[in-house]
């Protein structure tokens, strides 16, 4: 299957503070990435669509301006989490689609944990 | 409102046996993939299915397509400790893959 990293894998940072987390398309290219938050125990949330070379489409109740994203290549997509507090702690996956011919699907990265102290 | 539902949500059985895990919406999907998490690291997709009663085989794992395209099942045969993970179904009803609809998942422990 199609490969998707994440980097970095775990991050501790202080509230206030800003962290960038990036994701790749390995072996394809990904006009459309996703980025995902879980929390403990639950489903995955959808939180944006990142299309290279346009802006981000976020879902409701997600803050654009607080949980930046950047979409500059075809196989680089940036999720920035702005002014982090505690709450921000969680885990964040991205995710690329990839076409399958008749159809498509969407390959996970290792996902992030990000703990804000 | 979740548009996917799944059962069960906890499962806990030993080395050997069987179970079959159930995804169920009252909306059509053109497609429906399926996932196992382990913690700590992202999904990773085990099947797509697409035709309504497309049956796949991935070893001992098979899994099935309703024919309305509403619902899909998982069975596992012989289940092994390998297996344990969470395994959530996610449908996409546009057919680009787009925000796919993911179930309330599975969590499955096997137990030597």
């Amino acid at each position: 299957g199609a490969v998707v990293s994440q980097h970095p894998s775990r991050v501790i940072c202080k509230s206030g503070t800003s962290v960038k987390i990036e994701c790749r398309s390995l072996d394809f290219q990904a006009t459309t990435m996703f980025w995902y938050r879980q929390f403990p125990k639950q489903s995955l949330m959808l939180m944006a669509t990142s299309n290279e070379g346009s802006k981000a489409t976020y879902e409701q109740g997600v803050e654009k301006d607080k949980f930046l994203i950047n979409h500059a290549s075809l196989t680089l997509s940036t999720l920035t989490v702005t002014s982090a507090h505690p709450e921000d702690s969680s885990f964040y996956i991205c995710s690329a689609r990839f076409s399958g011919g008749l159809y498509y699907e969407q390959y996970f990265g290792p996902g992030t944990r990000l703990t804000v102290t | 409102t979740q548009l996917l539902e799944q059962s069960p949500q906890f499962l806990s059985i030993q080395e050997g046996e069987n179970l079959t895990v159930y995804c169920n919406s009252s909306s059509v999907f053109s497609s429906l993939q399926w996932y196992r998490q382990e913690p700590g690291e992202g999904p990773v997709l085990l099947v797509t299915v697409v035709t309504g009663g497309e049956v796949k085989k991935l070893k001992r794992l098979t899994f099935q397509f309703g024919d309305a395209r509403k619902d899909s099942s998982l069975h596992i045969t012989a289940a092994q400790p390998g297996d344990t993970g969470l395994y959530l179904c996610a449908g996409d009803r546009t057919g680009t893959a787009s925000k796919l609809t993911f179930g309330t998942g599975t969590r499955l422990q096997v137990t030597l």
